[in-house]
C-alpha cells in the first residue's frame, strides 16, 4: 500500500541528546513537510522540501535539522538545542502543486525525560 | 500571508443532530481551503477541499463545507452526526509551499 511511514511511534530522550525521526514515502511526491502538534496550537511548520537536495526552514525550525537525499525520505533530527521538545511531529507529502491535499504519517510521539 | 482562523476550541453536540464546525481564511489571491480530522495518537486524515467551483463541496463520512467569500468562511458540516465523529478537526489553507493550519477544534457527539 501507498503511504508515509513514520518511526519510532513513541521516543524518549535523555536531555542534552540528539534524536532522528523517519519519515519515508512512496506515494512519488515531490514536497515533504514536518510538523509539530502541542496541546491547543494545532500544527506548527518546522521544515519542508519541495525537491531532492533543497529544503527550507518554516516557523519553528531553531533546534531542528533535516535532510532530503532521497525523494522518499525526509528525516528530521532533534538536536539538544530545542528547548523544549516534547511533543507530537507528523510528517506529511504531497505533490507540487499547491491545490493537492497533504498525506499524513502516523506521528511520533518524543518524550525527553 | 495566509492563514486561517478556528474561532471555536470545542463543540458539543447530540446524535443525531446536525453539526457544523468553524472555520475563517485570510489569503491573498484564490484560497485553497482544506479540512482534516485526527482521532487519538493519529495523523490527520484529508476530508475534503475546496479549489474552485461550486461553494458546497461533499467529503467523506457525509461531510460538507461551504465556501463564502464574502464572510471568508469554509464552514464543514454534517447533517447528522454520529458518536464516532468525536475528533479533533482541522481547517488549513495551502500556500505556494505550505499549508497552513488552524488550532483545531474538538468535537464531541454525545449519545
Amino acid at each position: 500500500d501507498g503511504g508515509i511511514t513514520q518511526s519510532p511511534k513513541y521516543l524518549f530522550r535523555k536531555e542534552g541528546q540528539n534524536v532522528t525521526l523517519s519519515c519515508e514515502q512512496n506515494l512519488n511526491h515531490d514536497a515533504m513537510y514536518w510538523y509539530r502538534q502541542d496541546p491547543g496550537q494545532g500544527l506548527r511548520l518546522i521544515y519542508y522540501s519541495q525537491i531532492v537536495n533543497d529544503f527550507q526552514k518554516g516557523d519553528i525550525a531553531e533546534g531542528y535539522s533535516v535532510s532530503r537525499e532521497k525523494k522518499e525520505s525526509f528525516p528530521l533530527t532533534v538536536t539538544s538545542a530545542q528547548k523544549n521538545p516534547t511533543a507530537f511531529y507528523l510528517c506529511a507529502s504531497r505533490n507540487r502543486q499547491n491545490t493537492g491535499e497533504l498525506f499524513f504519517g502516523e506521528g511520533s510521539r518524543l518524550t525527553v525525560l | 500571508a495566509q492563514s486561517v482562523a478556528q474561532p471555536e476550541d470545542q463543540v458539543n453536540v447530540a446524535e443525531g443532530n446536525p453539526l457544523t464546525v468553524k472555520c475563517t481564511y485570510s489569503v491573498s489571491g484564490n484560497p485553497y481551503l482544506f479540512w482534516y480530522v485526527q482521532y487519538p495518537n493519529r495523523g490527520l486524515q484529508f476530508l475534503l477541499k475546496y479549489i474552485t467551483g461550486d461553494n458546497l463541496v461533499k467529503g467523506s463520512y457525509g461531510f460538507e463545507a461551504e465556501f463564502n467569500k464574502s464572510q471568508t468562511s469554509f464552514h464543514l458540516k454534517k447533517p447528522s452526526a454520529l458518536v464516532s465523529d468525536s475528533a479533533l478537526y482541522f481547517c488549513a489553507v495551502s500556500g505556494p509551499n505550505d499549508m497552513r493550519f488552524g488550532a483545531g477544534t474538538r468535537l464531541t457527539v454525545k449519545p
